[in-house]
């Protein structure tokens, strides 16, 4: 395993532009999860999908956020005008959970920065 | 709504001493999973321990081991036999029984691990 990708790494923006960000998940993890980290803080949830299905949503993620995991595979969050408090790091997490299980351990990528100027 | 709370912003140690750091979360639920992460700077986030709520034993991982109180609400972390690479921003995070994965963190704590 290579573990969780996040692409790119660093993004630098102007207020009002479009961004977005990729996750590779773990190779077979079925469920991935998109969080939010500014600095200082912990994590705060901002979706999460079972293979394809986006099943739940933050209240966070406001409608310039879109997310979405064609085929079950990678992950894209796109933002639509950017505005200077979505600066942060945008992490994501994979992870496998058996059907009917009650538990998966989630692990991280290395984040994206997004900066907004 | 589930809260998780971390009330040292900062905690130091010596290496090859112990320390523990604190948690306390809010919940009704009674059936729910409690993790440790580590999140050393510019790196990503590791996993350090897990325990089930529905579990009496404190789970343990080579130097590191829990104090799961359920009646209080508290999950501390214990490391043992700390070292320099121990140092990192450790985060306390809360998980629901039922079928949705998401964690719920706290503010973190910063260790310092002083040689």
């Amino acid at each position: 395993d290579t573990g969780v990708s996040q692409d790119p790494r660093h993004k630098i923006t102007k207020r009002g532009q479009n961004v977005t960000f990729r996750c590779d998940p773990i190779s077979e993890h079925n469920r991935l999860y998109w969080y939010r980290q500014t600095l200082g803080q912990g994590p705060e949830f901002l979706t999460y999908f079972q293979n394809e299905a986006q099943l739940e949503k933050s209240r966070l993620l406001s409608d310039r956020f879109s997310a979405e995991r064609p085929k079950g595979s990678f992950s894209t969050l796109e933002i639509q005008r950017t505005e200077q408090g979505d600066s942060a790091m945008y992490l994501c997490a994979s992870s496998f959970r058996l059907a009917g299980g009650r538990t998966d351990t989630q692990y991280f990528g290395p984040g994206t920065r997004l900066t907004v100027l | 709504a589930q809260t998780v709370t971390q009330s040292q912003p900062e905690m130091s140690v010596q290496e090859a001493e112990t320390v523990t750091l604190s948690c306390t979360y809010d919940t009704s639920e009674s059936d729910y999973y409690l993790f440790w992460y580590k999140q050393p700077p510019s790196r990503q986030m590791i996993l350090v321990i897990r325990q089930e709520a529905y579990k009496q034993q404190n789970a343990t991982e080579n130097r590191f081991s829990v104090n799961f109180q359920k009646a209080a609400k508290s999950f501390s972390l214990k490391i043992s036999d700390s070292q320099l690479g121990d140092a990192a921003m450790y985060f306390c995070a809360y998980r629901t029984g039922v079928s949705t994965g998401k964690l719920i963190f706290g503010q973190g704590t910063t260790l310092q691990v002083k040689p």
